[in-house]
């Protein structure tokens, strides 16, 4: 099955911008992903799907700072202008048709 | 606007049994697969169980399977979920997430519920 690995943590500055990254194990690097923000002591909350290609498709709501890119095996979520809600964890998922759906461990992200 | 509020929760002895529900509202519930997704403690998210649409189609992690039982009631728009044989280790916060397809592990995750607290403990 897929496993899909993340940095634990990632810290940038009030107002620029950061990107996450989740990797896609081999033999699954064309798999599409989704990216939730789960803030402290919130439930998750969806933000895009994104595939293979780089096309990406936000959840309601999300805003345009939010953005979703790929290269191969690596998936991207890029923040521009963070602001302080932005800190949260930030996990990507993945399914492996008739058998299960996987997660990453997550990422902490701090605005400092 | 798509809404999921999951109940049940509680603290139940090792070894015991709970029924997990969620309500599903703001959609039409039999076109849309259901999953639960759990985290415990400081730790991160792991799938529990899918199942799909019409109810027909279920799925499990090998962590709970042969313990817990998922199902639906598309009259009632209801999720269940019913753990047995409960472990400390299914200590967590339960959430019902939806898909975006009817067939189960075909998509990703598009809405969460709130999520509800169970706790195996003596």
């Amino acid at each position: 099955q897929p496993v899909l690995t993340q940095s634990s943590s990632a810290s940038a500055s009030l107002g620029s911008s950061v990107t996450l990254t989740c990797t896609l194990s081999s033999g699954h690097r064309s798999y599409t992903i989704a990216w939730h923000q789960q803030q402290p002591g919130k439930a998750p909350r969806y933000l895009m799907k994104l595939a293979g290609s780089g096309s990406y498709n936000k959840g309601s709501g999300v805003p345009d700072r939010f953005s979703g890119s790929s290269s191969g095996a690596d998936r991207y979520l890029s923040i521009s202008n963070l602001q302080f809600e932005d800190e949260a964890d930030y996990y990507c998922e993945t399914w492996d048709s008739n058998t299960q759906k996987v997660f990453g461990g997550g990422t902490k992200l701090t605005v400092l | 606007e798509v809404h999921l509020l999951e109940s049940g929760g509680g603290l139940v002895q090792p070894g015991g049994s709970l029924r997990l529900s969620c309500a599903a509202s703001g959609f039409t519930f039999s076109n849309y697969a259901i999953n639960w997704v759990r985290q415990a403690p400081g730790k991160g998210l792991e799938w529990v169980s899918a199942i799909s649409g019409s109810g027909g189609s279920t799925y499990y992690a090998d962590s709970v399977k042969g313990r817990f039982a998922i199902s639906r009631d598309n009259s009632m728009n209801t999720l269940y979920l019913q753990m047995n044989s409960l472990r400390a280790e299914d200590t967590a916060v339960y959430y019902c997430a939806k898909d975006p397809l009817q067939i189960s592990l075909a998509g990703t995750i598009d809405y969460w519920g709130q999520g509800t607290l169970v706790t195996v403990s003596s």
